[in-house]
């Protein structure tokens, strides 16, 4: 089936520190990769995609390129700032799949100190 | 634009009473619909999908029902809540009418089973 892993957190760093989050994949096919963000009490919202390799997403900062040959989607940030604090969220839809579900990871939550 | 609504934004109820959370969409027709449920601290679970008026797919059997009355119209029900029904619901939606296939979530319904 469809699986999505990424690095358990809490992740805690200093502001303008680099940021990485590892996400892998399982899929058939060439799944859409998505990175989604949720500050506290609040919806998730997109932060980037991507739908081909080697796609490169990027918004705010934040970039993942899409890996088939390592079925990964890291997401990296050059310099994290305090309002960045969030939960992460990984997450797939398999390529022609009913409803177009989404696949989530079990979300990184990130922790950025001044 | 396309935006998503949902109310209310919290609710306390006591272990045995209805429930009723609503979801409308604006500026899309036949969107697919969804509700997930997220557990304090935990990852999403996608509890059912729509993509159609009057069509429901159930992902996980539970307490729960979903409807779908009109086509921008998602309701989320249950005739008696249990304290395990306690968690954040979010309602999200992809464009119809071969749109995107991304998920663009609403602000979600924080629900306290007592």
């Amino acid at each position: 089936g469809n699986s999505v892993t990424q690095m358990e957190g809490p992740v805690t760093l200093s502001e303008e520190a680099f940021l990485t989050i590892n996400c892998t994949y399982t899929a058939t096919g060439y799944p859409s990769l998505f990175w989604y963000v949720q500050y506290p009490g609040e919806g998730l919202q997109l932060l980037l995609k991507a739908t081909k390799a080697d796609d490169k997403g990027s918004n705010k900062g934040f970039e993942a390129t899409y890996r088939k040959e390592t079925t990964s989607f890291h997401l990296e940030k050059g310099s994290v700032q305090v309002s960045d604090s969030a939960v992460y969220f990984c997450a797939l839809i398999p390529i022609q799949a009913a409803g177009n579900k989404l696949t989530f990871g079990g979300g990184t939550r990130v922790l950025v100190k001044p | 634009s396309q935006t998503i609504h949902q109310w209310p934004a919290t609710l306390v109820q006591p272990v045995g009473s209805p429930l009723s959370l609503e979801c409308t969409v604006e500026g899309t027709s036949n969107p697919n619909l969804y509700w997930y449920r997220q557990a304090a601290g935990r990852g999403l679970q996608l509890l059912f999908y729509s993509v159609g008026i009057g069509q429901i797919s159930s992902e996980v059997p539970q307490n729960l029902s979903a409807s779908r009355p009109q086509d921008r119209q998602f309701i989320l029900s249950s005739k008696k809540l249990l304290l395990s029904d306690s968690g954040f619901y979010l309602c999200a939606f992809s464009p119809g009418q071969g749109g995107t296939d991304t998920q663009y979530f609403g602000p979600g319904t924080r629900l306290t089973v007592l």
